[in-house]
């Protein structure tokens, strides 16, 4: 059974800091590993998809890296301001069963100012 | 549509009523989840469609939900006789079948209350 953790479950760093945000998973037999971001009571937003394949993925502030063989990716954000202020969270797709997929808790991060 | 919607966005109902809830997948997308989140916790798998395979079930935590998905579209999720710890936000996700490199996609969710 693929278990993703996340680590570390909550961060708060002044703003302008660079940060790593970890997730670890069991099973590198995924398609793909995708980052999310979540608003409290709001639903989730994707970051960053990366396949199975790639080693990395860039947007804007934020890369995304995955080692597969070592079941790990690492979300990393760059000059960090108040408004990336949410939880956020990794989810792995599986390449068989029923294609369901797992997601680590989390991490919440709170940036101030 | 060009996102996935949920409806509605906030649900109050009384112990013991019957609620349901609606998603509607981004179109084209054959897959189409649905996952509980209870206040401070992690997204918990209730049930997954797959084109017109049988669904699989093996999520949800007692028989008074159940969920159907008509003409591989819209998705319905009804809890009979809510209690109270059925209080949770409930989120809806798509994305393209099986086999495929695609991501998923999620909704805004809804917000259930029961009292």
């Amino acid at each position: 059974k693929q278990e993703v953790t996340q680590i570390p479950a909550a961060l708060s760093v002044p703003e302008g800091e660079n940060l790593v945000l970890n997730c670890s998973f069991t099973d590198s037999a995924i398609y793909n590993l995708q980052w999310f971001r979540q608003d409290p009571g709001k639903g989730l937003t994707s970051l960053l998809l990366i396949q199975s394949s790639q080693r990395e993925q860039t947007s804007g502030r934020l890369n995304a890296s995955l080692d597969k063989s070592s079941g790990r990716s690492t979300l990393y954000i760059a000059a960090s301001q108040p408004g990336d202020s949410a939880t956020y969270l990794c989810a792995v797709r599986p390449t068989g069963g029923s294609y369901i997929p797992t997601f680590g808790r989390g991490t919440s991060l709170i940036v101030h100012p | 549509g060009a996102g996935v919607s949920q409806s509605p966005s906030n649900k109050v109902t009384e112990k013991g009523k019957d609620v349901e809830l609606r998603c509607d997948p981004i179109s084209g997308h054959t897959a189409l989840y649905w996952y509980r989140q209870s206040l401070g916790q992690g997204l918990e798998f209730l049930i997954y469609f797959q084109g017109n395979s049988a669904p699989d079930k093996s999520g949800l935590p007692s028989d008074r939900f159940s969920a159907e998905r008509t003409g591989g579209s819209v998705s319905t999720l009804t809890i009979q006789r809510t209690q109270q710890e059925d209080s949770a936000v409930y989120l809806c996700a798509s994305s393209l079948g099986t086999g495929t490199v695609g991501g998923y996609t999620f909704g805004s969710g809804t917000r259930l209350t029961v009292v």
